[in-house]
């Protein structure tokens, strides 16, 4: 049963452009996202979260949305630049408690000159 | 400060071996988990410690897995008598006190020949 999903294994987007990586989750009792970007060898890098009480995250070239009545949240990355390329993947979790993160598949984001 | 470090980087055990992979915390963190990636797949949780507790073994296979984190020194998660299956990478995370955002090591690659 998988709670996380990230539909599209991959996305190529030129040097310049905008990233748009999505992510659905099922539990609805979910309130708490976070997003990591991972090269190959090496382990997650925590990239940026968000919480239920608000629709938007932003930090830098980086923002999350954040859709609850979707079930929907995505990631965008403005603008792409080539050390952008890796996966990425979304997590969910309940606030205020630290307790295992549920990661979806992942999404390959390559960045094109 | 140093981040979490995981040793060995890479294991080869034969079928019926044991496997022992530590976590050393992030400076501060109280929490530790372990999750493991198959190929292509995402990242599994399957264990939650604090200093000398399991907090959640949910995700532990009930045989030959076990996962320790001692009053000192690091986390220690114990493979007994390995399979092919085994053969994943293993990432240990941490957490300082009241945070949902984990920041993980380089992992572990297990392979069993």
């Amino acid at each position: 049963d998988q709670q996380v999903k990230q539909n599209s294994p991959s996305l190529s987007v030129q040097e310049g452009r905008i990233s748009i990586l999505n992510c659905d989750y099922t539990n609805s009792m979910f309130d708490y996202f976070l997003w990591y970007k991972k090269y190959p060898a090496e382990g997650p890098t925590f990239l940026i979260s968000i919480s239920s009480i608000k629709d938007k995250n932003e930090d830098g070239r980086f923002t999350v949305f954040l859709n609850k009545s979707a079930k929907h949240l995505s990631l965008h990355i403005v603008p792409s630049q080539p050390g952008d390329s890796a996966v990425y993947f979304c997590a969910a979790d309940f606030t205020g408690t630290a307790s295992k993160l549920t990661f979806g598949t992942g999404t390959r984001l390559q960045v094109t000159l | 400060n140093a981040g979490v470090m995981q040793n060995p980087r890479h294991l080869v055990r034969r079928r019926g071996q044991e496997a022992r992979l530590r976590c050393s915390p992030m400076k501060g963190h109280s929490h530790v988990y372990w999750y493991r990636q198959l190929p292509e797949e995402g990242l599994k949780f399957m264990v939650y410690l604090q200093k000398e507790n399991i907090i959640d073994e949910s995700g532990m296979p009930k045989e030959r897995f076990s996962a320790e984190f001692p009053k000192e020194g690091p986390s220690i998660l114990r493979i007994q008598q390995v399979v092919r299956g085994d053969s994943a990478a293993y990432f240990c995370a941490s957490s300082p006190d009241g945070y949902n955002e984990q920041f993980f090591g380089p992992g572990t690659r297990l392979t069993v020949l």
